[in-house]
C-alpha cells in the first residue's frame, strides 16, 4: 500500500504566519489523486482540498494545495486562530485509500 | 447529512454492526460511494471499505475476511458488519461519503469500544 509520510509532527505558529505542511508518497501519485483534511476535536474530519489543489466549497482562499509525483504541499498563507487542528493527506490512486498520520497546528 | 448509528460496546470475538442514514441526498445518484472509516484513538484515519449503489463493494485488503458492508436503497441507508472483534478494533468509525477518490460528507462518527 501506498504510505503517507506527514512533517512535520506539530506546527507551532502565531495568527498571520504562513503554514507549509509536507506529505511525502511512498510511490508516485501523478499530478492528483491527493486531498487535503482538516480534523478538530471531537469532529469529523472536513474536506479542504482534492486533486491536490482543487479547494472544497467554501474554503476560503488562504488554504492553497501544490506538489505532484511524491511531494505534496498544504499552505495556509495567513493563519487564523480557527485554523487550529490536524490536517490529514490522503492518496486515491491506489487501493486501499490512505491516510497519512497527521500534522497538528497548534496557533501560539 | 450522514448519521451513524449502532452500539457502542462490544465483546470480544463478536459482530460489530453499524448503520448510517443518508438524508438530504439521494443514496441512488450513482455519484457517489458510500464509505466506512475508521480512527483509532488518538492515532491516524484507516479506510475500512465502501459500496455503490448497486452493491458492488471494495474492502481494505487487511480487513477484508471480516467484513460485510451493504446498501438498502429503499431505507437510504449503508451497514457495516465487522465479525471476530478484538480490542484492536476498538475506534471511532466514520461513514462518509466519496466522491471519485476523496471524501466530501462525513458522519459526526461514533466510538465503539470492544471489551468484555
Amino acid at each position: 500500500e501506498v504510505i503517507l509520510t506527514q512533517s512535520p509532527g506539530t506546527l507551532s505558529l502565531s495568527p498571520g504566519e504562513r503554514a507549509t505542511l509536507s506529505c511525502r508518497a511512498s510511490q508516485s501519485l501523478g499530478s492528483n489523486y491527493l486531498a487535503w483534511y482538516q480534523q478538530k476535536p471531537g469532529q469529523a474530519p472536513k474536506l479542504l482540498i482534492s486533486d491536490t489543489s482543487n479547494r472544497a466549497a467554501d474554503i476560503p482562499d488562504r488554504f492553497s494545495g501544490s506538489g505532484s509525483g511524491t511531494d505534496f504541499t498544504l499552505t495556509i498563507s495567513r493563519l487564523e486562530p480557527e485554523d487550529f487542528g490536524v490536517y490529514y493527506c490522503q492518496q486515491y490512486l491506489k487501493s486501499p485509500e490512505t491516510f497519512g498520520h497527521g500534522t497538528r497546528v497548534e496557533i501560539k | 447529512q450522514l448519521q451513524e448509528s449502532g452500539p457502542g460496546l462490544v465483546k470480544p470475538s463478536q459482530t460489530l454492526s453499524l448503520t448510517c442514514i443518508v438524508s438530504g441526498d439521494s443514496i441512488r445518484s450513482g455519484d457517489y460511494y458510500w464509505t466506512w472509516i475508521r480512527q483509532h484513538p488518538e492515532k491516524g484515519l484507516e479506510w475500512i471499505g465502501y459500496i455503490y449503489d448497486t452493491g458492488t463493494t471494495y474492502y481494505n485488503p487487511s480487513l477484508k475476511s471480516r467484513l460485510t458492508i451493504s446498501i438498502d436503497t429503499s431505507e437510504s441507508q449503508f451497514s457495516l458488519k465487522m465479525n471476530s472483534v478484538t480490542a484492536a478494533d476498538t475506534a471511532v468509525y466514520y461513514c462518509a461519503r466519496r466522491k471519485v477518490g476523496w471524501f466530501d460528507l462525513w458522519g459526526q462518527g461514533t466510538l465503539v469500544t470492544v471489551s468484555s
